[in-house]
């Protein structure tokens, strides 16, 4: 089975602090994807990834970066976090265009 | 571009009832199409896939979905539902590129 892990779970963090959201996949997939969900407005996507150091903007890009050193790891950083970056943040992965698979979400929560 | 819409934001049935939520989607060129399933706290689960073939298309848990291309529908469907799948059901096309987009979702309540 596919396995992604997203480090946290719950993550408190203040306006202004740097955040590091971690993504890693055991299943050697090329591409992987970070994604917001918020109510009434479905799955985002923030940006994506389709082998390492490659990246592209998703639909919702600004006050994000991604960074994508290793095939299996895929980190999404909030330069300086906002209010309204609260939200569910889940990544994904798949091979080719292959279904998604998804990690279990990290709720971030800005004060 | 590709779209997704759900047209029920909240779907309520009591067990045991057949339930459908409907999805229609809009893209200029042939589509790949997906339902997946979000239970509370977790991420999304991979329900059925539509790549191509027939348009009638058997997932787990009992769901089923059904292909109309002129009526740019994928509409998701469970005869008989159980409190078990009490959950958000998301609806996603992708063009065969890497890229999904999501509908807004519908989220599902079973009553006894």
């Amino acid at each position: 089975d596919v396995k992604v892990t997203q480090s946290s779970r719950y993550l408190v963090k203040r306006t202004g602090e740097k955040v590091f959201l971690e993504c890693v996949q055991d299943m050697d997939h090329e591409n992987m994807f970070w994604y917001r969900q918020d109510p009434g407005l479905g799955l985002r996507l923030i940006y994506f990834s389709y082998d390492v150091k490659m990246k592209e903007k998703g639909d919702i890009p600004e006050g994000y970066s991604v960074s994508r050193e290793k095939k299996e790891r895929f980190s999404l950083i909030l330069e300086s976090a906002s209010t309204n970056q609260t939200s569910m943040y889940l990544c994904a992965s798949n091979h080719r265009a292959g279904p998604q698979h998804f990690g279990d979400g990290t709720r971030l929560s800005i004060l | 571009a590709q779209s997704v819409t759900q047209l029920d934001s909240q779907v309520p049935v009591f067990e045991e009832a057949p339930v459908e939520l409907r999805c229609n989607y809009s893209s200029s060129v042939s589509v790949y199409l997906f339902w997946y399933v979000q239970y509370p706290n977790q991420g999304l689960q991979l329900l059925l896939k539509y790549l191509s073939g027939s348009t009638l298309v058997k997932g787990i848990n009992g769901f089923e979905a059904e292909f109309n291309k002129s009526q740019t529908s994928f509409h998701l469907r469970k005869p008989s539902v159980h409190i078990s799948d009490t959950a958000e059901y998301f609806c996603a096309v992708s063009d065969g590129a890497q890229k999904l987009v999501f509908g807004q979702g519908t989220r599902l309540t079973i009553n006894p």
